[in-house]
C-alpha cells in the first residue's frame, strides 16, 4: 500500500489570496491525482498531475485558477489561487503506481474562504 | 459522458445485520472498473471493493461482497454483520478501462444503530 501525506490539514483563508496544498506519497508512483469535493458532494477530478510536464485539466478547471506541479514521483501541489467563498471545499490528493492498481487517497485538506 | 447515480442519501442499520446499498452507472464502453469507497469523518478515502466488468463472478472482501448486473447497469454494496465501524459515507464510482478519470456518485451515508 501507499501512504499520501497532505498538508495542511486544514485552513481559513481570506478572500482573494491563494493557499498551496502539498501531497507527499511514501513510494514512487506513477500516477498523481487531485480531487475536490464541495460540501456535502462528491468527489470530482480537478487534474491528473504529470511528472516533469504540465498537469491535464478537467472540463471547468484551468491552470491559472489550480496551478499544480509534481517535481518528481513522489511529491505534487496543487495551489487554489485568487481563493473566493466558492472555493472552500476538501481538496484530496490520490495516486496509483501503475495503471489497472490500486488508487490510494490522501487525508484531504479542508479549506474555508472567508 | 459516465454517470454514477446513488440513490440512497441515507441509510441505517442495527449493528450485526445486514445492509445493501444501491448504485447504478451509465457507460458506453465495455471495459470498465466499478468501485466502492468508504469515508469516515476523517475524511480519507478507503477502498472497500472492485469490480472488473469483465469478470461475471461478484467480488468480496470479508463481510463486504457486491451484486454486480453488467446489463442493468447495476452495481450495490452488501455490509454484513455491520459493525460501529461501518458508519461512513460510502461512495460508488466507475473508471473506464484505459481512462485515469474516476466518475463518483453522490454518496450513501450509512449509520449503524447500536
Amino acid at each position: 500500500s501507499a501512504v499520501i501525506s497532505q498538508k495542511p490539514s486544514r485552513d481559513i483563508c481570506q478572500r482573494g489570496t491563494s493557499l498551496t496544498i502539498q501531497c507527499q506519497v511514501d513510494s514512487q508512483v506513477t500516477m498523481m491525482f487531485w480531487y475536490r469535493q464541495q460540501p456535502g458532494q462528491s468527489l470530482t477530478l480537478i487534474a491528473t498531475a504529470n511528472q516533469g510536464s504540465e498537469a491535464t485539466y478537467e472540463s471547468g478547471f484551468v491552470i491559472d485558477k489550480f496551478p499544480i506541479s509534481r517535481p518528481n514521483l513522489t511529491f505534487s501541489t496543487l495551489t487554489v489561487s485568487n481563493m473566493s467563498p466558492e472555493d472552500s471545499s476538501i481538496y484530496l490528493c490520490s495516486a496509483r503506481r501503475a495503471t489497472n492498481e490500486k488508487l490510494f487517497f490522501g487525508s484531504g485538506t479542508q479549506l474555508s474562504v472567508l | 459522458a459516465q454517470t454514477v447515480t446513488q440513490s440512497q442519501p441515507e441509510m441505517s442499520v442495527q449493528e450485526a445485520e445486514t445492509v445493501t446499498l444501491s448504485c447504478t452507472y451509465d457507460t458506453s464502453e465495455s471495459d470498465y472498473y466499478l468501485f466502492w469507497y468508504k469515508q469516515p469523518p476523517s475524511r480519507q478515502m478507503i477502498l472497500v471493493i472492485r469490480q472488473e466488468a469483465y469478470k461475471q463472478q461478484n467480488a468480496t472482501e470479508n463481510r463486504f461482497s457486491v451484486n454486480f448486473q453488467k446489463a442493468a447497469k447495476s452495481f450495490s454494496l452488501k455490509i454484513s454483520d455491520s459493525q460501529l465501524g461501518d458508519a461512513a459515507m460510502y461512495f460508488c464510482a466507475s473508471r473506464n478501462f484505459g481512462n485515469e478519470k474516476l466518475t463518483f456518485g453522490t454518496g450513501t451515508r450509512l449509520t449503524i444503530i447500536p
